[in-house]
């Protein structure tokens, strides 16, 4: 089974520009949520799309937005580039997983990520 | 709002010996993933812990979630060099969605 994929891998941007990153999760996965990993911040929460609806969102300007197709695949946008823009940029796809007894828990698979240079 | 703290934030430890990295998260959570992620790299699922208190092996790593307490641990039995990446812990936050909160993460470096 392919896992999540994520293009482009690298990218290079100057201030002010805009960018929009893709990621197609794993097939048959509904949900898709974006985090920015920065060495300072750590990793931190974006947004979440489950069904083409965003579910929740992190506390980040409205210069990043994102959506979801219908085929799942989700798209993340950046406008008016800022230089702490830079930052690899991680999508996950989730599943309900099934455990014996009735209970299920979801499992978040990683993308390769991309890495975001702000100059 | 939920804040999830690990310790500690830099681990250089030898081979061969044993180590625990500590992730305490401040509200109820009915899940706690654990990650490792190699330099330059994406992240890696280790382990998943649910509200039941399982305490899940794979390996030199050992994983425990003790709900009440609101703590994970994460156990390094004789470590070895491959074992040497950043290791993050990450809480569900309730409410609905899959949103997780990591930890600051625990670089690890295992030397011979």
């Amino acid at each position: 089974k392919a896992g999540v994929t994520q293009t482009p891998r690298y990218l290079i941007k100057t201030r002010g520009q805009q960018v929009t990153l893709s990621c197609s999760p794993i097939s048959g996965h509904r949900s898709v949520s974006w985090y920015q990993q920065t060495p300072g911040q750590g990793l931190q929460f974006l947004f979440e799309y489950f069904s083409e609806t965003q579910r929740n969102k992190g506390n980040f300007p409205g210069r990043f937005s994102g959506r979801q197709f219908s085929n799942s695949r989700s798209e993340m946008n950046v406008s008016t580039l800022e230089l702490g823009d830079s930052a690899l940029y991680l999508c996950a796809s989730s599943l309900l997983s099934p455990l014996a007894g009735g209970l299920a828990y979801y499992e978040q698979y990683f993308g390769p990520g991309t890495r975001l240079t702000v100059t | 709002e939920l804040k999830v703290e690990q310790n500690p934030l830099f681990l250089s430890m030898q081979e061969g010996k044993n180590y625990t990295i500590y992730c305490n998260y401040s509200t109820t959570s009915d899940r706690l993933y654990w990650y490792r992620q190699d330099p330059g790299k994406s992240l890696e699922s280790l382990f998943v812990l649910l509200s039941n208190g399982a305490v899940k092996q794979e390996g030199r790593l050992m994983a425990s979630l003790d709900t009440k307490a609101r703590l994970s641990t994460l156990h390094i039995t004789a470590a070895v060099h491959d074992l040497s990446a950043t290791y993050f812990c990450a809480v569900a936050d309730q409410g609905g969605s899959e949103k997780l909160v990591f930890g600051k993460g625990t670089k690890l470096t295992v030397n011979p």
